[in-house]
């Protein structure tokens, strides 16, 4: 049983370009959540998705960031006009049914980069 | 708001030695979950070991094992037979508790030496 797949591992941006992020869950998982830790900080959550829609995007910057989750394919982080400050390690995890009892699995991280 | 306190940025230990590594939280809540993660050079986030917060019993997976004390609000992690390959960053975290949220500490880097 595959895990949580992430692509591309390694982004290099230069300012003001766009990264995508994309993520696909565990099989069977049809929640994914989006965390992002800055260097040497623990993971912090920026939102959670079901498949066409956003439960919670509470901690996810409110510009130049958006995610979504199609009802087909992997889910998506979009950062538009990248800046230094976003360079971190973008991890996304998935759970079956999204309930606080669910242990979510997470993938291997995309580490991006803004020169 | 729940929080996660580790106050061991870094911890050292001997082959084949025992460490524990400490693990504080805050909460309001009655009924949530605990996780150690492991984080390697690789970065990738393994699940090490959960605790229900209902449970009394301290969650085992072979060589590692937890202390929960609830009321305390502890929760740490013992690695037995430390093996170099148990080098990482290890992070605690809260789920549950009405939030989907996991809230992480900041980690604890442990070193084994051989």
């Amino acid at each position: 049983n595959a895990g949580v797949m992430q692509n591309p591992r390694h982004l290099v941006r230069r300012r003001g370009q766009e990264a995508r992020l994309r993520c696909s869950p565990m099989k069977g998982h049809s929640h994914v959540y989006w965390y992002r830790q800055l260097p040497e900080e623990g993971l912090k959550f920026m939102v959670y998705l079901q498949k066409e829609n956003i439960i919670d995007e509470s901690g996810m910057p409110k510009e130049r960031f958006s995610a979504e989750f199609p009802k087909e394919g992997p889910s998506i982080l979009r950062i538009q006009q990248v800046v230094r400050g976003d360079s971190a390690a973008y991890f996304c995890a998935s759970s079956k049914t999204g309930g606080a009892e669910d242990t979510q699995y997470f993938g291997p991280g995309t580490r991006l980069t803004v020169l | 708001a729940q929080t996660v306190t580790q106050s061991q940025p870094e911890m050292s230990v001997q082959e084949a030695e025992t460490v524990t590594l400490s693990c504080t939280y805050d909460t309001s809540e009655s009924d949530y979950y605990l996780f150690w993660y492991k984080q390697p050079p690789s970065r990738q986030m393994i699940l090490v070991i959960r605790q229900e917060a209902y449970k009394q019993q301290n969650a085992t997976e072979n060589r590692f094992s937890v202390n929960f004390q609830k009321a305390a609000k502890s929760f740490s992690l013992k690695i037995s037979d430390s093996q170099l390959g148990d080098a990482a960053m290890y992070f605690c975290a809260y789920g549950g508790g009405g939030t989907y949220k996991y809230i992480f500490g900041t980690g604890t880097r442990l070193k084994v030496l051989a």
